[in-house]
């Protein structure tokens, strides 16, 4: 099965920072990975599919990036909407899918 | 709109059975692969099963195979998870989850499962 590590687990910044998450598959991917983006409470929101394609409706601060084994969530310009917990996951083996263990975005 | 309505959740003893639905509208859900996902307390997201558009291709995760059975009806835009055999760690919120993309850009509002004596 592959795995998924996603690093770091929390951060804490402040509005207007860049903001870097990273995704390591066990083994290479391709570009078959997707980051989301959760609030308390609420179901998960696609931000960014096949690694760096902005999902419709997505600001543009948002940005992908990486292949093979290594991928990016950039966040450009933090805003107070973007306080939240990030997940990617990857459908290199689809149909089934494995997520990365969450990065929870606070302020500092 | 696009809407993926899930209900069914409650509280079941361990060893217990529940099934829970995943009511669909606004997409022609018979084009649509469906999938469910679950979120324990505090913790990250975990897939569980997904099923084919036609209903004829099934696949799950090996912490639920062989207790949770996926299922759909086309005529009825339903998808619904059998889940048997429950156990404290089946204790999560229950996502169905769908997309044109193989990412899942559709999701239900989730529907709580509590197993507990």
């Amino acid at each position: 099965a592959i795995r998924i590590t996603q690093s770091p687990s929390s951060l804490s910044a402040s509005t207007g920072d860049r903001v870097t998450i990273t995704c390591r598959a066990s083994q290479g991917i391709s570009s078959y990975l997707a980051w989301y983006q959760q609030k308390p409470g609420k179901a998960p929101k696609l931000l960014i599919y096949a690694a760096s394609t902005l999902q419709s409706g997505v600001p543009s601060r948002f940005s992908g990036s990486g292949s093979g084994t290594d991928f990016t969530l950039t966040i450009s310009c933090l805003q107070s909407e973007d306080f939240a917990t990030y997940y990617c996951q990857q459908y290199y083996s689809y149909p089934t899918w494995t997520f990365g263990q969450g990065t929870k975005v606070e302020i500092k | 709109e696009v809407q993926l309505v899930e209900s069914g959740g409650g509280l079941v003893q361990p060893g217990g059975s529940l099934r829970l639905s995943c009511a669909a509208s606004g997409f022609t859900f018979s084009s649509y692969e469906m999938n469910w996902v679950r979120q324990a307390p505090g913790k990250g997201l975990e897939w569980v099963s997904y099923i084919s558009s036609s209903g004829s291709t099934i696949y799950y995760a090996d912490s639920v195979k062989g207790r949770f059975t996926i299922s759909r009806d086309n005529a009825k835009n339903s998808l619904y998870l059998q889940m048997n055999s429950l156990r404290a760690e089946d204790t999560a919120v229950y996502y169905c989850a769908t997309g044109a993309t193989r990412a899942f850009d559709i999701w239900g509002q989730g529907t709580m499962v509590t197993v507990s004596s």
